[in-house]
C-alpha cells in the first residue's frame, strides 16, 4: 500500500524558517516525481512544487518568489520541501503527493499544517 | 499559467438529484483534466483522470466529460456522502492548476 506521510509542521513567526519531510512507503520511491501542493484555510489547492524522480528537474511556483527549497533523498525514501522567510499567507496545509505517468495525483499524504504568526 | 475556473462556487441540491459542476480552462487543454473530491479535514481524492475515465473504485454515479477549455463533471444521483467540495485540475502543462472548487451542499 502506497503510504505518504509528512511531517514538520507547526507554529513560526514571519520570517522564520521550516523543513516538510514526507516519508514514502510501499513503492519504489525512486521511479516517481513528486510534488508539494498548499491549502490556505478555507481555500483551494495550489501545486508549489515538483521535482522529478532522479532531481533532475525542479519547479516552482511563482507565488514561492524563491525562498522555498524541493529536495529528495532516494536512499530515504523521503521528500523536503525547505521553507524560508516564512509569510503569513503560507499559512496553510502541506501536502506531499506522487505523480503518475501523468501529473495527476493518485496518492496524497494527510498533510501537515504551517501556520505563520507571530 | 493556465486558469481553471469552476462554476459554480457552490451548488445546493437534494439527495438523487443529478448534478453538474462545469470547469473551464484559459488555454486548451486537450483532455489533460482530472476532479477530486476533498472532504474536510482531508487530502483530496482523485475521481475522474483524462477527462472522462473513472478512477478505479470511484462510483459509477460519477461521470466526466469535455476537452479542449469546457470540462463537466456530473453525480447522476446525489448520495448523502457526496456533499462535499470538488476541484478541476489541469496537467496540460506545468504549472498545473486547480479550479476553484464547489461546494456542493444540502438543499
Amino acid at each position: 500500500e502506497v503510504q505518504l506521510v509528512e511531517s514538520g509542521g507547526g507554529l513560526v513567526q514571519p520570517g522564520g524558517s521550516l523543513r516538510l519531510s514526507c516519508a514514502a512507503s510501499g513503492f519504489t520511491f525512486s521511479s516517481y516525481n513528486m510534488i508539494w501542493v498548499r491549502q490556505a484555510p478555507g481555500k483551494g489547492l495550489e501545486c508549489i512544487s515538483y521535482i522529478s524522480s532522479d532531481s533532475s528537474a525542479i519547479y516552482y511556483a511563482d507565488s514561492l518568489k524563491g525562498r522555498f527549497t524541493i529536495s529528495r533523498d532516494n536512499a530515504k525514501n523521503s521528500l523536503y520541501l525547505q521553507m524560508n522567510s516564512l509569510r503569513d499567507e503560507d499559512t496553510a496545509v502541506y501536502y506531499c503527493a506522487r505523480c503518475g505517468s501523468y501529473a495527476y495525483f493518485r496518492h496524497w499524504g494527510q498533510g501537515t499544517p504551517v501556520t505563520v504568526s507571530s | 499559467d493556465i486558469q481553471m475556473t469552476q462554476s459554480p462556487s457552490t451548488l445546493s441540491a437534494s439527495v438523487g438529484d443529478r448534478v453538474t459542476i462545469t470547469c473551464r480552462a484559459s488555454q486548451s487543454i486537450s483532455s489533460w483534466l482530472a476532479w477530486y473530491q476533498q472532504k474536510p479535514g482531508k487530502a483530496p481524492k482523485v475521481l475522474i483522470y483524462k477527462a472522462s475515465t473513472l478512477e478505479s473504485g470511484v462510483p459509477s454515479r460519477f461521470s466526466g466529460s469535455g476537452s479542449g477549455t469546457e470540462f463537466t463533471l456530473t453525480i447522476s444521483s446525489l448520495q448523502p456522502d457526496d456533499f462535499t467540495t470538488y476541484y478541476c485540475q489541469q496537467y496540460n502543462s506545468y504549472p498545473w492548476t486547480f479550479g476553484q472548487g464547489t461546494k456542493v451542499e444540502i438543499k
